[in-house]
């Protein structure tokens, strides 16, 4: 399996730039993750999706912020208009449901290598 | 709000010194706890994790956590560390009373073994 891909893995760009971050999970997961990672926050939540549905945005810091999952094998993450305060690492992950008697997920999320975004 | 503290922010060891990093959470309700390391250059790994039963968990090259629910707590040891385990290692807990999938994280601790 290749594992969780993001890209681009680098992304420079200037204040004010829309910019797309996107992700493929592991095929067969149904659970897909976004995280920001800077050296202040450490690693943080933005939101989370289920069977392609957002379940939990509240991570997300503002309306310039919003990710999407049209199909489960697909996740973009856009930031418009992008802030240098947005410079940091973004990752996605994706984890997967089984079945123990009932439908249980798993909870082990696997990361993707990240994107490292600077805003100038 | 749930939190998870890991009070080691850097720690330096020599090459066969033993290792203990901290982990502690505030939530009070059943909760599944992790371990992730990020080498170099990589991304985030799973090293061990507990769901239930014995509290001490082993995981992948040679680390393993103890689970003390009295004190919250979920510290992560090695008794000999090697200069390959230079890294930064993530401690996250998941609540299982939300029904949310969110998992939270400390903020790291980096590791710097010296060989």
């Amino acid at each position: 399996d290749a594992g969780v891909i993001q890209s681009p893995r680098h992304e420079v760009t200037e204040m004010g730039q829309e910019v797309t971050l996107r992700c493929k999970p592991i095929s067969g997961h149904d659970y897909l993750f976004w995280y920001r990672q800077t050296m202040m926050r450490g690693l943080e939540l933005l939101i989370y999706f289920n069977n392609n549905v957002p379940i939990d945005d509240s991570g997300m810091p503002e309306d310039r912020f919003s990710a999407k999952m049209p199909n489960a094998s697909f996740s973009t993450l856009k930031i418009q208009p992008s802030e240098p305060r947005d410079s940091a690492v973004y990752f996605c992950a994706s984890s997967f449901t089984a079945w123990r008697g009932v439908q249980t997920p798993t909870d082990t999320q696997y990361f993707g290598p990240g994107t490292r975004l600077t805003v100038l | 709000a749930q939190s998870v503290s890991q009070h080691n922010h850097h720690v330096i060891l020599s090459e066969a010194a033993s290792l203990e990093l901290g982990c502690n959470y505030s939530y009070g309700g059943t909760v599944n706890l992790f371990w992730y390391v990020q080498y170099p250059g990589q991304h985030l790994q799973l090293l061990l994790k507990y769901f239930s039963g014995d509290p001490l968990v082993k995981g992948i090259k040679g680390f393993e956590a103890e689970f003390i629910k009295s004190k919250f707590s979920f510290n992560l040891r090695k008794p000999s560390v090697q200069w390959s385990d230079t890294a930064e290692y993530f401690c996250a807990v998941k609540s299982l009373n939300t029904g949310f999938q969110k998992l939270v994280f400390g903020t790291g601790t980096r590791l710097l073994v010296s060989p």
